[in-house]
């Protein structure tokens, strides 16, 4: 079930700001954005979420638009580290049938460069 | 503290012979979850347990996988006479509830499948 689109890959110059853009149209009221990331041979790694407002932690900030059709996960100073795939999943917030699915999509890979 | 871990980390078989992957969850979660990733793609969601009960299982692609969580801690996927489809890294995660708003799931490095 494709909930969100991403582009299949970016570049970034290490130390400067990564922006990953998401666009998640048929998201309903209350469902999360969530981000995790692969590093390659890894298993997925939980980035941030949020449901309405701007989140931000010690590893990036989520912007999610006032209609939620869209987010942008942000890593404010990129480094070689930073290089995998990173998702964006839409998640059920209601308990029940969906509630514990995540949709993973394909992701995009992240290359950031010396 | 321990992270999830599954094991082997590698598996190779013959098409029709039968696989168990094991998956050690972080002490205390309550969620366990199998994944299935196939080369270039995201991971697949398999089956959900909230403790000892499978509460989802939708996701299994058919009656050849099975999978169980006896006591509510280390879990078995279990593939009956494989196919070369099945090749494929299956990953575990684990997370402290499943019936949370804040549901972080907590992955292992996974078990590559390859079916010969």
């Amino acid at each position: 079930d494709a909930k969100t689109t991403q582009p299949p890959s970016m570049d970034c110059a290490e130390g400067r700001a990564a922006n990953l853009p998401c666009n998640h149209s048929t998201i309903s009221g209350n469902e999360y954005v969530y981000w995790y990331r692969q590093i390659h041979s890894q298993g997925p790694q939980y980035i941030i979420h949020g449901l309405k407002n701007n989140e931000t932690n010690e590893m990036a900030s989520l912007i999610i638009t006032e209609d939620r059709k869209s987010s942008t996960l942000i890593l404010p100073h990129a480094t070689l580290r930073d290089t995998a795939v990173y998702y964006c999943i839409v998640r059920d917030g209601t308990v029940g049938y969906n509630f514990n699915k995540f949709y993973f999509g394909s992701g995009t890979k992240l290359n950031v460069k010396p | 503290g321990a992270g999830v871990s599954q094991t082997p980390s590698n598996k190779v078989t013959e098409k029709g012979k039968y696989v168990e992957l094991r998956c050690d969850p972080i002490s205390g979660h309550t969620a366990l979850y199998w994944y299935r990733q196939s080369l270039g793609q995201g991971p697949e969601f398999l089956i959900y347990f909230q403790g000892t009960g499978a509460a989802d299982d939708s996701g299994l692609p058919n009656d050849r996988f099975f999978a169980v969580r006896p006591e509510g801690s280390v879990s078995t996927l279990k593939i009956q006479r494989t196919e070369r489809g099945d090749s494929a890294v299956y990953l575990c995660a684990s997370s402290p509830i499943g019936t949370s708003d804040y549901n972080e799931q907590f992955f292992g490095p996974g078990t590559r499948l390859t079916v010969l």
